[in-house]
């Protein structure tokens, strides 16, 4: 069967500090893979999506980077975490050609 | 203006009594989904749809294409039931999926 691991699902980090976190999916192949985050008061926002290995699409300029090391696994990182890059953050995927979407289950993020 | 509206964004309801939230889209879609966010933050996938109406226990949801609408309805609720319910569509035209900023349903018992 197809699932999908994000971890981890809380994370308090200070200002400055790096940020890595993962999601890698199972039971399938050449996924598309996605970043979102939840502000405040808003909507989940598409931060990047990936369509294959080292292919990184962004659709919003920040303080994050993506990347696809591998075919099923997808890593939003930082280099210094800013008090703004606080917030949730869902990875998703889903399979070309196909429209249903399989979510993770979330990270919150903190910075202080 | 969002390509995806929720109403209502706060709901209290008394355990036992029917919930409906509501979900209207201004995009073309491939499917619409409801979710569910925990206080914790982990979100859960509680439907897809692309037409119709789907239940599952207690809930129901349901979708009007031509009218860019979906409801969610909850029976007989439950003060487990409390959590944020989002809708999100998923676009028709490229890797885009839209989110609503989600309805926050309590429910005392």
């Amino acid at each position: 069967s197809q699932t999908i691991h994000q971890w981890p699902a809380t994370l308090v980090q200070p200002v400055g500090s790096p940020l890595s976190l993962e999601c890698t999916v199972e039971g399938t192949s050449n996924p598309n893979l996605y970043w979102y985050r939840q502000a405040a008061g808003r909507g989940l926002q598409l931060l990047f999506y990936s369509v294959g290995i080292g292919q990184i699409s962004s659709e919003v300029p920040q303080n994050l980077s993506a990347s696809r090391p591998q075919d099923r696994q997808f890593i939003l990182s930082s280099k210094k975490l800013l008090l703004s890059d606080s917030g949730f953050y869902l990875c998703a995927w889903n399979q070309q050609g196909f429209y249903g979407y399989t979510f993770g289950s979330g990270t919150r993020l903190t910075v202080v | 203006k969002n390509e995806v509206e929720q109403s209502p964004q706060n709901l209290t309801a008394q355990e036992g009594e029917f919930i409906t939230i509501n979900c209207s889209y201004s995009v073309g879609i491939s499917a619409l989904h409801w979710l569910q966010q925990h206080p914790g933050g982990g979100i859960v996938s509680l439907f897809m749809l692309s037409s119709g109406k789907k239940k599952h226990g207690r809930l129901i949801a349901t979708i009007n294409i031509q009218e860019k609408h979906s409801s969610l309805h909850i029976t007989a609720s439950h003060p487990r039931d409390s959590a944020v319910y989002i809708c999100a569509v998923g676009s028709n035209t490229g890797n885009q999926f839209y989110f609503g900023t989600g309805t926050s349903l309590t429910v005392i018992p």
